[in-house]
């Protein structure tokens, strides 16, 4: 089924330990983008892509970095989980003219 | 870069009642305005969108409403039910910018 997909679900881990999020779509999007979102609350752009080998930081700073060397894939590492990172993480992907944005399930990153 | 205003950040209304959500826009280039809807541990979905040739969009018991000169645009449900119960979250982008900036998330409660 074609949807967008994101890994793990839940994730614990403790601080200084890299670890990477994934997100796949398989609808063929070229843009997709990670918004970072505690409960509830608003929706950061932390970064985005609009096709392979092309990405950029969203307006929300963040220590994560993330890459698109292939369509389908935009996975999003921490290289040193702080408590500071504890939050959602969720995915996105659209195509043409944004006229829908696609979210995944997220991520809920707790470092401890 | 666009900044978006949301009000209020929570609305009780009775069943049956009207909800009505605002918000306002910096940047008059902005000219794509998307509702999403995301009720309890989901994703965001899109419910409605307007963009700035238009100045109102219904569907069913919902709708958005569009003032671009004074650069805001609301969201009101009408007959609300208790599976409107959810947080709202409005957006903006500028023409030939693929990024959308979210409002803070108004949490609607409809009480039986």
């Amino acid at each position: 089924e074609a949807d967008i997909y994101q890994t793990p679900r839940y994730l614990v881990i403790g601080t200084g330990k890299k670890i990477t999020l994934e997100c796949s779509q398989t609808m063929g999007h070229d843009k997709m983008y990670w918004y970072q979102q505690d409960p509830g609350m608003e929706l950061h752009l932390i970064h985005y892509s609009y096709g392979v080998n092309s990405t950029e930081k969203g307006d929300l700073s963040s220590e994560s970095t993330v890459s698109r060397i292939r369509t389908e894939h935009f996975p999003l590492t921490l290289e040193s989980a702080r408590p500071s990172h504890t939050s959602q993480y969720l995915c996105a992907s659209a195509v043409g003219g944004l006229e829908k944005l696609f979210f995944g399930s997220g991520t809920q990153l707790s470092v401890l | 870069g666009e900044n978006v205003e949301q009000h209020p950040s929570t609305l009780s209304v009775q069943e049956g009642d009207s909800a009505v959500i605002k918000c306002t826009y910096s940047d008059s280039a902005s000219n794509y305005f998307p509702w999403y809807k995301q009720e309890l541990g989901k994703r965001p979905q899109l419910i409605i969108d307007i963009r700035s040739n238009v100045g109102e969009k219904k569907d069913q018991r919902i709708a958005v409403t569009l003032n671009k000169t004074a650069k805001h645009f609301s969201l009101h449900i009408t007959e609300t039910q208790p599976e409107d119960s959810a947080v709202y979250f409005c957006a903006a982008s500028m023409a030939n910018d693929y990024k959308l900036s979210f409002g803070a998330g108004t949490t609607v409660t409809v009480r039986a």
